[in-house]
């Protein structure tokens, strides 16, 4: 069946540093692939998605782009601020109405 | 334009009581959905509505849950008899068309069910 794997929180950066969360998947077709964020004690965000193979989503300094070689979504961001702080989450759709996602990856910016 | 709306956005029920939970679509919007976040989990689905029709609630637990989407009004998540396994954040979703290749379900902001 579908899934969603991402890597393991916390993660904890300092201010300005680099951030990658690693996210896969498995599905059949094509999916649609998509990255929400949660701040605490809200609802889910849409941050960015990408609906075919090699397209790149962006949005807020945060990327990721659609690897069918390697089933991967992996979100990126060069500089990352406090205000990221956040837990994230990748998901996927395959058409069938069910959205996967993964488990949440919490992301802890210091000043 | 409002987005999805949901309440209570938190609310304590005793165990052995009945929660319900509220969900209005995004104006224009036909398709609901529920998901449940269980404390430090991901997001599962739940159920999918239609105006008057649940269309697969695959995702429901079989037994104290139900839910409803009529034809005037919010869609409503209701849980009889709840249990501490209960407490958890409730997600509605909406779409303008069932989420086809590319488009987007639009998330409220959660009712958080503490169960005591």
């Amino acid at each position: 069946g579908n899934s969603v794997t991402q890597m393991e929180g916390p993660v904890t950066l300092s201010e300005e540093a680099f951030l990658t969360i690693n996210c896969t998947y498995t599905a059949t077709g094509y999916p649609s692939l998509f990255w929400y964020v949660q701040y605490p004690g809200e609802g889910l965000q849409l941050l960015l998605k990408a609906t075919k193979a090699d397209d790149k989503g962006s949005n807020k300094g945060f990327e990721a782009t659609y690897r069918k070689e390697t089933t991967s979504f992996h979100l990126e961001k060069g500089s990352v601020q406090v205000s990221d702080s956040a837990v994230y989450f990748c998901a996927l759709y395959s058409g069938t109405y069910k959205y996967i996602f993964g488990t949440g990856t919490r992301l802890k910016v210091l000043a | 334009n409002a987005g999805v709306m949901q309440n209570p956005r938190h609310l304590v029920r005793r165990r052995g009581q009945e929660a319900r939970l509220r969900c209005s679509p995004m104006k224009g919007h036909s398709h609901v959905y529920w998901y449940r976040q269980l404390p430090e989990e991901g997001l599962k689905f739940m159920v999918y509505l239609q105006k008057e029709n649940i269309i697969d609630e695959s995702g429901m637990p079989k037994e104290r849950f139900s839910a409803e989407f009529p034809k005037e009004g919010p869609s409503i998540l209701r849980i009889q008899q709840v249990v501490r396994g209960d407490s958890a954040a409730y997600f509605c979703a909406s779409s303008p068309t069932e989420g086809g290749r590319g488009n987007t379900i639009y998330f409220g902001e959660g009712s958080w069910l503490t169960v005591v």
